[in-house]
């Protein structure tokens, strides 16, 4: 079976940082990579699908990339509402759909 | 505009099954490339996806819960139900149902419902 990791694991910024997230899986999975984001208390929004595309009504600070098994999710420049948990998912092989462990953002 | 719903029991007893409903609109399992998954959530944790089914009545379902998952699917009402026996307390969780598109967004779920909490106690 496929799995997913992200790393870190909980990261602390500050405003205007640039902010690199990593998901990586244990085969490839070409592109079929998503990445999510999840506010306390609330439903997992649709960033990123096909590893790079951004979903729309997404703000362009988000960004993605990568192919195979390693995949970055980048905020150009954190802003305070972009404090959440982010999820990968990929989406290819056994099991069909897996999701990473999620990396916890906070403002520094 | 599209939306997701489920509904269910917020409470569940050890051994019981969990029959699980998602209502939609504004979209419609019978067109090519469009599927409805279930995904939950224990209070604290990550997501985990449990079963996903396709316009074409397709299944699939996470390997270590095949077992006890069922997904089907009734187009005319627009519903996607999900039943999962033998529930035991660590199924405690949000349990959310999400519109996965496989050719527009490579599997991605772009749309999700709102969740409904279930919790496993006697």
């Amino acid at each position: 079976d496929i799995q997913m990791t992200q790393s870190p694991s909980s990261l602390s910024a500050s405003v205007g940082d640039r902010v690199t997230i990593t998901c990586r899986a244990s085969q490839g999975i070409s592109n079929y990579l998503a990445w999510y984001q999840q506010k306390p208390g609330k439903v997992p929004k649709l960033l990123i699908y096909a590893a790079s595309t951004l979903q729309s009504g997404v703000p362009s600070r988000f960004s993605g990339s990568g192919s195979g098994t390693d995949f970055t999710l980048t905020i150009s420049s954190l802003q305070p509402e972009d404090v959440a948990t982010y999820y990968c998912q990929k989406y290819n092989s056994a099991p069909l759909i897996t999701f990473g462990p999620g990396t916890k953002v906070d403002i520094k | 505009q599209i939306t997701l719903k489920e509904s269910g029991p917020t409470l569940v007893k050890p051994t019981q099954t969990l029959t699980l409903t998602c209502t939609f609109s504004g979209f419609s399992l019978s067109t090519s490339g469009v599927g409805v998954g279930w995904i939950r959530q224990p209070p604290g944790k990550a997501l985990e996806w449990l079963a996903l089914i396709y316009w074409d009545d397709d299944k699939r379902y996470s390997p270590s819960l095949k077992s006890r998952l069922t997904i089907t699917k009734d187009t005319s009402k627009n519903q996607v139900v999900l039943t999962m026996t033998n529930m035991d307390p660590v199924d405690t969780a949000t349990y959310y149902c999400a519109r996965n598109l496989i050719y527009l967004t490579a599997g991605a779920f772009d749309i999700w419902g709102q969740g409904t909490m279930v919790t496993v106690s006697s």
